[in-house]
């Protein structure tokens, strides 16, 4: 099993730009979850996956941030418009049951 | 969602058995308690989860007492490879609780 596939690994881009985040979670989990690391804020829960439905999306800092999971094998998270402060590292994860989440290698974001 | 507290960081030598202790007062009759470890530039790596008495598993061992308001992970004969942030966390089965809340966790720091 490759594991939860993440894409891209390192994005650089323009304030102002829209920037859109990849995940393929592993196959057979039903729960997926998108997570932002920063050193001032930590490891935080941005939304949450379940069968494809959003179960909590509370985390997503405000409109420009949209998450989608169309099916089971692929979701994305989308920030539109970036800005510096949205700089940090995205991490997808996924899980069955309840069971341990998986995470993904991460996309590091840095917005100029 | 139990917040939980945990040192901030912690340091040992080669070979040692480190006790990380991690308190969760207002954990749930239904929550289940489950620790994370984090290399430098990856994503969070499920180590152990238990409920209550100890698990153990062949990388570290929990310790849960009756009243279940804390919890201490510890990893035997540690060696420089377990350097790393731990995070304890406390959470649910069901659809609606079972995303993770990450804290600061501690960092471990093992030493020659």
């Amino acid at each position: 099993d490759a594991g939860v596939i993440q894409s891209p690994r390192h994005e650089v881009t323009e304030m102002g730009q829209e920037v859109t985040l990849r995940c393929k979670p592993i196959s057979g989990h039903n729960s997926l979850f998108w997570y932002r690391q920063t050193m001032m804020r930590g490891l935080e829960l941005l939304i949450y996956f379940n069968n494809n439905v959003p179960i909590d999306d509370s985390g997503m800092p405000e409109d420009r941030f949209s998450a989608k999971m169309p099916n089971a094998s692929f979701s994305t998270l989308k920030i539109q418009p970036s800005e510096p402060r949205d700089s940090a590292v995205y991490f997808c994860a996924s899980s069955t049951q309840g069971f341990e989440q998986y995470f993904g290698p991460g996309t590091r974001l840095t917005v100029t | 969602l139990a917040k939980t507290t945990q040192p901030i960081s912690m340091d040992s030598y080669e070979g040692q058995e480190v006790n990380i202790t991690c308190s969760h007062n207002n954990i749930a009759t239904n929550d289940y308690i489950t620790w994370y470890q984090q290399f430098p530039s990856q994503g969070p790596r499920f180590i152990i989860q238990g409920y209550k008495t100890k698990v153990t598993n062949e990388v570290a061992s929990l310790f849960i007492p009756a009243d279940r308001k804390s919890s201490t992970l510890s990893l035997p004969r540690v060696s420089l490879s377990d350097t790393a942030v731990y995070y304890c966390l406390v959470h649910g089965f069901d659809t609606g609780r079972r995303a993770l809340t990450f804290g600061s966790g501690t960092r471990l720091q093992v030493q020659p």
